[in-house]
């Protein structure tokens, strides 16, 4: 089951702050977050493999929700190179990853 | 992390025929992956390839259609048969980063195939 994510599509202005969410029906083992540009290949930003575990990366941070499934990704004071397509891959057993809905983000100047 | 030579980067083949998809990566890896991502979709996993054993396909995927091949620690290949329109997508492949958890997966840089 593919994991859905929320929202769709997000347009900011540089120095604003956004959040996309990430929900699986299934038990999870990891959490993975990608960004991926237009014409390139996906990019891996973090994983987050524990329930509650937080992880952040400069002004990017994500979150792992292990009983409700859910993992949520921070963008904080965003900048023009945030912009792409953003995706959580799940693992519900090691080694299968599947990619979620994902999100497209803008930012303008 | 591993890095991954895919080929072709691109192609435009007649509906009916193949086309056979590379994957070289620097370093031996247990398993790789080959994905799809169909025009502003997301990536969809075909197969799991392990060395010295057949490829384990995800619902919707079969081995007619998709045939993989995995001869060593390092290469791998994914075919296409008999293309129709709706094949038209990028193919990716994949490998776990190496240095063990906390490094996600490495991608190559995809075959854009159109069948016309």
């Amino acid at each position: 089951q593919q994991p859905v994510q929320s929202p769709q599509a997000v347009i900011l202005r540089e120095g604003e702050d956004a959040v996309i969410n990430c929900s699986s029906s299934k038990a999870l083992y990891s959490v993975h977050w990608y960004r991926q540009k237009h014409g390139e290949a996906p990019v891996f930003l973090m994983i987050l493999l524990k329930g509650g575990e937080q992880k952040g990366h400069e002004k990017i941070s994500a979150s792992f929700n292990e009983k409700k499934q859910q993992s949520s990704l921070y963008l904080t004071a965003s900048q023009l190179s945030y912009s792409g397509t953003y995706f959580c891959g799940t693992e519900g057993s090691p080694d299968k990853l599947i990619f979620g809905t994902g999100t497209r983000l803008q930012v303008f100047p | 992390s591993a890095v991954i030579s895919q080929k072709p980067s691109r192609d435009i083949c007649q509906r009916g025929t193949s086309l056979t998809i590379q994957c070289q990566v620097d370093s031996q890896v247990t398993m790789m992956f080959w994905y799809r991502q169909q025009p502003g979709q997301s990536l969809t996993l075909i197969a799991t390839a392990n060395q010295g054993s057949e490829a384990t396909y995800e619902s919707g995927f079969v081995i007619d259609k998709f045939p993989i091949s995995r001869p060593n620690l390092t290469f791998s290949t994914l075919t296409v048969s008999n293309m129709s329109p709706e094949d038209s997508s990028i193919y990716l492949c994949s490998v776990e980063a190496l240095g063990g958890l906390g490094y996600g997966y490495t991608f190559g840089s995809g075959t854009r195939l159109t069948v016309v």
